[in-house]
């Protein structure tokens, strides 16, 4: 089954405590994207990848980091969270050519007290 | 730049009472556009993709249309079950960024 899995799926954390929340694609897809989604702001892009070891800024970008080593994974860091990163995030990936959707993962309920 | 605006940003029906959603988007040369359901903390669910002006797609109570400037999600007869948030992104040709979604539709369908 074509899946994007994110984990952990809930997450309380203190400020200042490095976190990190994985996401792994099975469709071999090259982009993947990391969105944060709070009330009345829609989901916004943190940070995008075309391919491995290519990463790239979305709208939100600060106090979030990423890596692609890997074509199937794209984990979100988190080196010192603060309150203001509360939120509920979402990883997901489509193909880079071609017209077929994306697909997203399950959800990443944050907060940080 | 690449712009997806939608319209209304909350809207309340009765069961039974027709109405349609919308989605303007401006972006340099339209790969594809997309319609997502989203229930409350949940990932968005994918429903319809929408190539060139003038297509429609339809599933159960839903009917996407689009045109060159704009795309429309049609809902008939809706039922509380279709109360969720409906997100449209657009797919551009070119340009860094392959999605780019508007702020959603937040329907409420009361019984």
């Amino acid at each position: 089954e074509a899946q994007v899995t994110q984990n952990p799926r809930y997450l309380i954390t203190v400020t200042g405590k490095k976190l990190t929340v994985t996401c792994s694609q099975n469709m071999n897809h090259e982009y993947m994207s990391w969105y944060r989604q709070d009330p009345g702001l829609g989901l916004r892009q943190i940070y995008y990848s075309m391919n491995v070891e290519v990463t790239d800024k979305g709208d939100v970008p600060e106090g979030y980091k990423v890596s692609r080593k890997e074509k199937r994974n794209f984990p979100l860091i988190l080196e010192s969270p603060s309150p203001n990163q509360t939120s509920l995030y979402f990883c997901a990936s489509l193909p880079a050519t071609g017209w077929a959707e994306a697909f997203f993962g399950q959800g990443t309920r944050l907060t940080v007290v | 730049e690449d712009q997806v605006t939608q319209s209304p940003e909350a809207l309340r029906l009765q069961e039974g009472e027709s109405s349609s959603l919308n989605c303007s988007y401006t972006v340099s040369g339209l790969r594809g556009l997309f319609w997502y359901r989203q229930d409350p903390g949940k990932g968005p669910e994918f429903l319809f993709t929408l190539y060139s002006a003038g297509e429609e797609k339809e599933k159960e109570r839903l009917k996407a249309t689009l045109t060159k400037k704009e795309s429309f999600l049609h809902i008939t007869a809706p039922k509380p079950e279709d109360s969720a948030t409906y997100l449209c992104a657009v797919r551009p040709n070119s340009g860094n960024t392959p999605l780019v979604f508007g702020k959603g539709t937040r329907l409420s369908v009361i019984a």
